[in-house]
C-alpha cells in the first residue's frame, strides 16, 4: 500500500496561473481532505469530502476548488494563483468522516507563487 | 472562534529529560489528537483521545483529554534524539472539521 500520494511534490507558479494538485489514496477510505500549512502555523482545512460525490468547505476555502473524481482521488484546483497561496499543501484520508477517525496524511506539495 | 493555542512554541532539552506541551481553546472539541511531523513529511498520528478525562499512553508518550473538553496535554518521558520534530495538537468538531495548533518544535540535544 502506498497510502496517500500527492503530485507534484514541488511547483512554482506565476501570479494568475492555474494548476491542479492531485491526491490519491489506496486504502479504500471514504473521506478525503485538503489542508494548507504555513510557517509557524498548524494545518488549516481548505475543503473536505466526506464521501464520493460530496464536498464541503473547511476553514479557508476561498481561492480554491475541489473535485472528488472517484473514491480514490481528490484534486485541489487553484484557478488564479496568488502569492498568498504560497504554502505546503497536504492531502489526507480517513475511513469515515466520523468523529475521531484517524486521518492519514500524504507527503505534501510545496507550492510557491511568484 | 475555534482556534487552538499550543505551547510552548519550541523546546530545547537534553536527551533523557521529560517533555510536556499543551493545547487550550475557548471552544469545546469532541476529539483531541496529537501528531508528529518530521521535516518534509506529512503529520503522523501519535495519540487520539475520545472522551473528557481520558488518559492514554503510547510507549513513552502520554496524553490527556481535559475535563472541560477545551484542553489537552502531551508528555514525552525520557526523550531520545529521534523525538526531534514538530508536535501538533488537533481538535475535531462534531461536523468533522479539524483545527490544528501552531505546533511545538522539539530539539533534543544528545
Amino acid at each position: 500500500n502506498a497510502g496517500v500520494t500527492q503530485t507534484p511534490k514541488f511547483q512554482v507558479l506565476k501570479t494568475g496561473q492555474s494548476m491542479t494538485l492531485q491526491c490519491a489514496q489506496d486504502m479504500n477510505h471514504n473521506s478525503m481532505y485538503w489542508y494548507r500549512q504555513d510557517p509557524g502555523m498548524g494545518l488549516r482545512l481548505i475543503y473536505y469530502s466526506a464521501s464520493e460525490g460530496t464536498t464541503d468547505k473547511g476553514e479557508v476555502p476561498n481561492g480554491y476548488n475541489v473535485s472528488r473524481l472517484n473514491k480514490r482521488e481528490f484534486s485541489l484546483r487553484l484557478e488564479s494563483a496568488a502569492p498568498s497561496q504560497t504554502s505546503v499543501y497536504f492531502c489526507a484520508s480517513s475511513g469515515t468522516s466520523g468523529v475521531g477517525d484517524t486521518q492519514y496524511f500524504g507527503p505534501g506539495t510545496r507550492l510557491t507563487v511568484l | 472562534g475555534q482556534q487552538l493555542n499550543q505551547s510552548p512554541q519550541s523546546m530545547f532539552i537534553q536527551e533523557g529529560e521529560d517533555v510536556s506541551m499543551n493545547c487550550t481553546s475557548s471552544s469545546i472539541f469532541n476529539t483531541w489528537l496529537w501528531y508528529k511531523q518530521d521535516p518534509g513529511e506529512g503529520p503522523v498520528l501519535l495519540i487520539a483521545l475520545y472522551k473528557a478525562g481520558e488518559l492514554t499512553s503510547n510507549g513513552r508518550l502520554t496524553a490527556q483529554f481535559g475535563i472541560t473538553r477545551k484542553d489537552s496535554f502531551l508528555n514525552i518521558s525520557a526523550s531520545i534524539p529521534s523525538d526531534v520534530g514538530i508536535y501538533f495538537c488537533a481538535g475535531q468538531l462534531l461536523n468533522n472539521d479539524m483545527r490544528f495548533g501552531a505546533g511545538t518544535r522539539l530539539t533534543v540535544k544528545p
